[in-house]
């Protein structure tokens, strides 16, 4: 099972302060995909990224992956109250055969 | 569209008793998983169907899980007898792509073994 370590784990920032999470690996992903879960929900597709260095923009969110698919990255700018929640990353390996790999996850709460 | 649908929501048994949970996936949906979520991590995948058959069962602890998703549409996991570690939140997911697809999952039933 490919292993994916997010980081930090925890973090508390003030609205309006910039953030970046990160998400890596020693194995190669075929494609990264980035959750938002809120407490007693299930999670939810923020973005997906396939190809190496791609970056990809969600509103306040900047989502990156690395040039050899082995980590990504997520800023958000400017973090809003509403962005609380744990985000979560998912690697797809090349020939699927160990499902879709979540990190723990990092926790993320934004106060006002 | 409604999205995927999980019962119970919550669930509270003592250890070695047995508990289900029934998922309803997302109509089309040909791929549905079920994801073990113990507070503070990641989903860990417990298995995949592919329509009615399994594709992944690799982490499912078989001597006391088990899964099926006969008719391909809905899908139930036991659990045969409960130990404490199994406390947790089972999540159901569907997607229409598979893997390269947006997973789509339920609300969750949050399981406590006492």
């Amino acid at each position: 099972t490919q292993l994916l370590e997010q980081s930090p784990q925890f973090l508390s920032i003030q609205e309006g302060e910039n953030l970046t999470v990160y998400c890596n690996s020693s194995s190669v992903f075929s494609s990264l995909q980035w959750y938002r879960q809120e407490p007693g929900e299930g999670p939810v597709l923020l973005v997906t990224v396939v190809t190496g260095g791609e970056v990809k923009k969600l509103k306040r969110l900047t989502f990156q992956f690395g040039d050899a698919r082995k980590d990504s990255s997520l800023h958000i700018t400017a973090a809003q109250p509403g962005d609380t929640g744990l985000y979560l990353c998912a690697g797809v390996s090349g020939g699927g055969a160990d499902g879709l790999t979540f990190g723990k996850g990092t926790h993320l709460i934004i106060q006002p | 569209e409604a999205g995927v649908a999980q019962s119970p929501r919550y669930k509270i048994i003592e250890k070695r008793q047995s508990v289900a949970f029934w998922c309803n996936p997302i109509s089309g949906h040909a791929t549905l998983y079920w994801y073990q979520q113990i507070l503070g991590q990641g989903p860990k995948l417990l298995i995949q169907f592919q329509n009615n058959g399994v594709v992944d069962d690799s982490q499912l602890p078989k001597d006391r899980f088990s899964a099926e998703r006969l008719k391909g549409v809905d899908s139930t996991l036991k659990i045969q007898p409960a130990k404490l570690e199994d406390s947790a939140v089972y999540l159901c997911a569907s997607s229409f792509l598979g893997l390269t697809g947006e997973l789509f999952f339920g609300e969750g039933s949050r399981l406590t073994v006492l």
